[in-house]
């Protein structure tokens, strides 16, 4: 079956400590992009990646990292996390030249 | 600045009726538009999408309508149900210097009375 996996889907943190979400693909896909979304922002994107290590910002990269090591893999690293970084997070993924993305189904960030 | 607009935060809509979901947009370098559909806790998944080189595209219930020289694209639902009751986002990509972004709008919240 197709999709974007995403761990884990809740996560509660304290300030400053640093952390990992991870993002998975397994459909061969070169584009992976990060979101956040929150109220009445809609969907804003953090960082996205056309192929293996190829890695540029997006909207909002402020506070995080992503790496491209792996085609399927993408993962989102929070350095020093805060309470502001608060928020629903997803990873998706699509073919190059379309924009038909397949999402994740989310990770819940608290940071406290 | 937003460049993809959702003016429309809710909609609601008798069952059986037609829905229109709205959508502005800004960047005249935008070459494709879509729409995705997103339950609570789920992600959002893709619904139908349109080329900026056409002004039409139907998928069943869904048809999408792009007005160019308008900036605007709309989604109707003909007839709308209950299990279409959902946040529907508009996203607009651009196509540049070898990659491309996709751009949300906030979303409109539908909800489809029985």
């Amino acid at each position: 079956e197709a999709q974007v996996t995403q761990n884990p889907r809740y996560l509660i943190t304290v300030t400053g400590k640093k952390l990992t979400v991870t993002c998975s693909q397994n459909m061969n896909h070169e584009y992976m992009s990060w979101y956040r979304q929150d109220p009445g922002l809609g969907l804003r994107q953090i960082y996205y990646s056309m192929n293996v290590e190829v890695t540029d910002k997006g909207d909002v990269p402020e506070g995080y990292k992503v790496s491209r090591k792996e085609k399927r893999n993408f993962p989102l690293i929070l350095e020093s996390p805060s309470p502001n970084q608060t928020s629903l997070y997803f990873c998706a993924s699509s073919s190059a030249g379309t924009g038909k993305a397949f999402f994740g189904q989310g990770t819940r960030l608290t940071v406290v | 600045d937003q460049q993809v607009k959702q003016n429309s935060p809710s909609l609601s809509v008798q069952e059986g009726r037609i829905s229109i979901l709205n959508c502005d947009y800004t960047n005249s370098m935008f070459d494709y538009f879509l729409w995705y559909k997103k339950y609570p806790a789920e992600g959002p998944t893709f619904l139908i999408s349109i080329s900026s080189i056409k002004d039409k595209n139907e998928d069943g219930r869904f048809t999408v309508f792009l007005n160019k020289s308008a900036k605007h694209l709309s989604l109707h639902i003909v007839p709308s149900q209950p299990g279409d009751s959902a946040v529907y986002f508009c996203a607009a990509r651009y196509s540049g210097a070898g990659s491309y972004q996709l751009t949300f709008g906030k979303g409109t919240k539908l909800s489809v009375i029985p």
